[in-house]
């Protein structure tokens, strides 16, 4: 079964820096997806990314965040400068295939603002 | 705006007994689906229900779909402790790039 693997798998950082979370595809894919759970919660739609570009964003997802695609594989969500708020789990998910009709969820990233 | 909503949000079961969780949505979806999420790890996906009367089971669980009522269920028979954790329900549409959509999630802990 094709898997995504994120990295860190825990970051911790202080209030208003810059953090990068990175997802890696073990296949190619052309749509990818960024969810966040604050801690207790339902997961959120952050934003999708399809053939490299940003096709659909969420009201969550500010001049704050940016995703990338830098080489044409890792795949990376960035948070320019953190707010306490911003603490979650964020969980990348590459999207359904013609094989595979779910979409299947990255092991995810801790972070925690400080 | 679509909405997703689960209830109970908890749910403590006996061991052996029957239990059903609710989901239900509020405007024309083309996919469900069903995940499992354990405490501090990511969601892992049980089922996906794609047309009206859909079922689908996978040992103790069993999931439906009826897509004239936008309710879905899973029905967990003859509860065990190994199914303890939050399932979610999301729906998406094709039309806007799939982007799921979850419920609140039920917390189930299942006591001996």
């Amino acid at each position: 079964e094709p898997e995504v693997t994120q990295t860190p798998s825990h970051q911790v950082t202080q209030m208003g820096q810059e953090v990068i979370l990175r997802c890696v595809p073990i296949s190619n894919h052309l749509y990818f997806y960024w969810y966040r759970q604050i801690l207790g919660q339902k997961v959120e739609f952050l934003v999708s990314f399809y053939n490299n570009e940003i096709s659909e964003k969420s009201e969550i997802f500010d001049d704050q965040f940016s995703v990338e695609r830098p080489d044409g594989s890792n795949f990376t969500l960035k948070i320019r400068s953190t707010k306490l708020e911003d603490s979650a789990m964020y969980f990348c998910a590459r999207g359904p295939t013609s094989g595979h009709r779910t979409q299947y969820f990255g092991p995810g990233t801790r972070l925690l603002v400080l | 705006e679509l909405k997703v909503e689960q209830n109970p949000l908890f749910l403590s079961m006996q061991e052996g007994k029957n239990y059903t969780i609710y989901c239900n949505y509020s405007t024309t979806s083309d996919r469900l689906y069903w995940y499992r999420q354990d405490p501090g790890k990511s969601l892992e996906s049980l089922f996906v229900l794609l047309s009206n009367g859909a079922v689908k089971q996978e040992g103790r669980l069993m999931a439906s779909l009826d897509t004239k009522a936008r309710l879905s269920t899973l029905h967990i028979t003859a509860a065990v402790h190994d199914l303890s954790a939050t399932y979610f329900c999301a729906v998406d549409r094709v039309a806007a790039g799939n982007k799921l959509t979850f419920g609140g999630g039920t917390r189930v802990l299942v006591k001996p």
